[in-house]
């Protein structure tokens, strides 16, 4: 039982550049977040997802994009990276029982 | 709005004294859940002790307490006989709806 894994670790891009963030979880949740998490600062919602097919916005959406084509994935996409978007990011998930999350041990993304 | 207030940006005690850890939070939800999580340097986001609204006894979880005063809303963290591995930042949720409201962080710092 892994709980939750995030690919990759760390990433360093090019301002423009794109790439994918990959979640995965192991329990059979229903609901997964991303979130962005700053220097000195707390967590910060992307996008959430509240079952297979579905996605939906957070506090900070601009510039990201999510896909949840299979219950136990949700990707974090971000077309054309910024420096503004270097941060380290982490992934959830949560089930029906309580409002509880479990985290992934997050990425690291740092944009030139 | 809902929101979340940590007030002391920074604490430090000495090796097996306690330390109380405050949070406020603001919410017009009759249910909702109130978490603490722990982050510590290696980044991984750890539940330290969850409280469920409606139950009037405040959670325990062998060193760690809460006290949960729900008409102040005001949901401290107690910890007893802290050790050097608590050293983390401490990060008070409002869980609602599916959703964690997170504060800014306390970072606690024991010394030994």
């Amino acid at each position: 039982n892994a709980g939750v894994t995030q690919t990759p670790k760390f990433r360093v891009l090019k301002t423009g550049q794109s790439m994918t963030l990959l979640c995965a979880q192991d329990m059979n949740h229903e609901y997964m977040y991303w979130y962005r998490q700053d220097p000195g600062m707390g967590l910060r919602l992307i996008h959430y997802s509240v079952g297979e097919g579905t996605t939906a916005k957070g506090e900070v959406p601009d510039g990201y994009n999510v896909s949840r084509l299979k219950k136990q994935n949700f990707l974090l996409g971000l077309e054309s990276a910024a420096p503004s978007q270097t941060s380290v990011y982490f992934c959830a998930s949560g089930g029906l029982a309580d409002n509880e999350q479990f985290f992934g041990p997050g990425t690291r993304l740092t944009v030139l | 709005a809902q929101t979340v207030t940590q007030s002391q940006p920074e604490m430090s005690v000495q090796e097996a004294e306690t330390v109380t850890l405050s949070c406020t939070y603001d919410t017009s939800e009759n249910n909702y859940y109130l978490f603490w999580y722990k982050q510590p340097p290696s980044r991984q986001m750890i539940l330290v002790i969850r409280q469920e609204a409606y139950k009037q006894q405040n959670a325990t979880e062998n060193r760690f307490s809460v006290n949960f005063q729900k008409a102040a809303k005001s949901f401290s963290l107690k910890i007893s006989d802290s050790q050097l591995g608590d050293t983390a930042m401490y990060f008070c949720a409002l869980g609602s709806n599916y959703q964690l409201i997170w504060g800014a962080g306390t970072k606690l710092i024991i010394k030994p």
